[in-house]
């Protein structure tokens, strides 16, 4: 079984200043890692994916995020936020082998101020 | 490409009154199929999903039911809601080695 950890509910961050919203994650099985955001009553969009290969992962809106399986990590950066970044951001997990189900963190809010 | 449609996307109840949301998929054969409710500061939480036609595992046992009649058609019911039913409700699908794609949601007050 596979879990998610997203420490971190809220975090505030100026306008043009560096982000990182750490994703932690549990498993017995190699995984596939995906991080989506969702901005207020609407579904949830693909920001990036790790299936294999290179563990730093570009995305779109300037994401990325690097994957660092010493310390099942997942967590995702940005260099300069802007206010439209303002969403809530969901890390997510899978299992890599035969396995269907997709394990969501709580969620971070994350808020750009002017 | 692929579409996945999901409706209503408002819905208010009156506590023990059913519930029947539908999702569909466009464009893709043989999807997985998920139900996810997200309420407040929890997440999302899975609740079902189908890798085929009438095939579905439930994660949570509670007052939902989910059917898949048709392959690209996944349907969320309850017979009677209860006040805690109330929250957003998401309809996604995959294939078989990849990403989730999400509909637009479902919000649901039961009062």
């Amino acid at each position: 079984a596979q879990s998610v950890t997203q420490l971190d509910s809220q975090v505030p961050v100026f306008e043009e200043a560096p982000v990182e919203l750490r994703c932690n994650y549990s498993s017995s099985v190699s995984v596939y890692l995906f991080w989506y955001v969702q901005y207020p009553n609407q579904g949830l969009q693909l920001l990036l994916k790790y299936l294999s290969g290179s563990t730093l992962v570009k995305g779109i809106n300037g994401f990325e995020a690097e994957f660092n399986k010493s310390q099942t990590s997942f967590h995702l950066r940005k260099p300069s936020v802007h206010i439209s970044d303002t969403a809530e951001y969901f890390c997510a997990v899978s299992g890599s082998l035969g396995t269907y189900k997709y394990i969501f963190g709580t969620g971070t809010r994350l808020k750009v101020l002017a | 490409s692929q579409t996945i449609h999901q409706w209503p996307a408002t819905l208010v109840q009156p506590v023990g009154s059913p519930l029947s949301l539908e999702c569909t998929v466009e464009g893709t054969s043989n999807p997985n199929l998920y139900w996810y409710r997200q309420a407040a500061g929890r997440g999302l939480q899975l609740l079902f999903y189908s890798v085929g036609i009438g095939q579905i595992s439930s994660e949570v046992p509670q007052n939902l039911s989910a059917s898949r009649p048709q392959d690209r058609q996944f349907i969320l019911s309850s017979k009677k809601l209860l006040l805690s039913d109330s929250g957003f409700y998401l309809c996604a699908w995959s294939p078989p080695a990849g990403e989730l794609f999400f509909g637009e949601g479902s919000r649901l007050t039961v009062l």
